[in-house]
């Protein structure tokens, strides 16, 4: 298994550019999410998915949208990138499960570097 | 909004030496608790983690403790190499989530020969 993939692994956009990062997981995984990570601090949650179809906002959800067209795919767009989403993002991925105490770990990516200038 | 901590942002250690990395969470409707181990250049790699019914849990020379009295979780690394340099982060179920974690910021572990 590949695990967790992402595409890019590195971009430079101009400020108001847009692109879209892809997440690919071949684990079957019900729970998609994105997050970034800036220096100094810890990860923040983007955007998040529990099925295909479904994606609802995280803690930084702004000038991002995401769409989970396939259970194995979650794409994160910027429409109009600014040099405040400078930033690593990263892809993960986990198991559902149902019930009180149902948490499972998350597979993280390798995850995309994006400078915006 | 509630968010987990970290004590110690940096731990220098000697190689064969005992590490503690330790952490602070806030919101006492968690129960599950994981740390990530992150590389420099790449993503986070799970380490271990423990759910709210147990206060120990140990893995191949790491052990969780979690103490939900004062809201403390630590992770212990036994003789510590220099392969275990790295950010370790702990991270919460968000209050209970089933799937939403909390991150903290992270400690940088440096091992030294």
């Amino acid at each position: 298994n590949a695990g967790v993939t992402q595409t890019p692994k590195f971009r430079v956009l101009k400020t108001g550019q847009s692109m879209t990062l892809l997440c690919a997981q071949d684990m079957n995984h019900e729970y998609m999410y994105w997050y970034r990570q800036d220096p100094g601090m810890g990860l923040r949650l983007i955007h998040y998915s529990v099925g295909e179809g479904t994606t609802a906002k995280g803690e930084v959800p702004d000038g991002y949208n995401v769409s989970r067209l396939k259970k194995q795919n979650f794409l994160l767009g910027l429409e109009s990138a600014a040099p405040s989403q400078t930033s690593v993002y990263f892809c993960a991925s986990s198991y559902s499960s149902s019930g009180a105490g149902a948490f499972d770990e998350q597979f993280f990516g390798p995850g995309t570097r994006l400078t915006v200038l | 909004g509630e968010s987990v901590g970290l004590h110690l942002p940096t731990l220098s250690v000697q190689e064969g030496d005992n590490s503690i990395i330790n952490c602070a969470y806030s919101n006492s409707a968690s129960d599950y608790f994981i740390w990530y181990k992150q590389e420099s250049g790449k993503g986070p790699q799970f380490i271990i983690d423990i759910r709210s019914n147990m206060d120990k849990r140990q893995g191949q020379r790491v052990t969780v403790l979690l103490n939900k009295t004062v809201k403390h979780l630590s992770l212990q690394i036994a003789a510590t190499q220099p392969g275990d340099s790295a950010v370790y982060f702990c991270a919460e179920n968000s209050g209970g989530s089933n799937y939403k974690l909390t991150f903290g910021k992270g400690t940088l572990l440096t091992v030294n020969p």
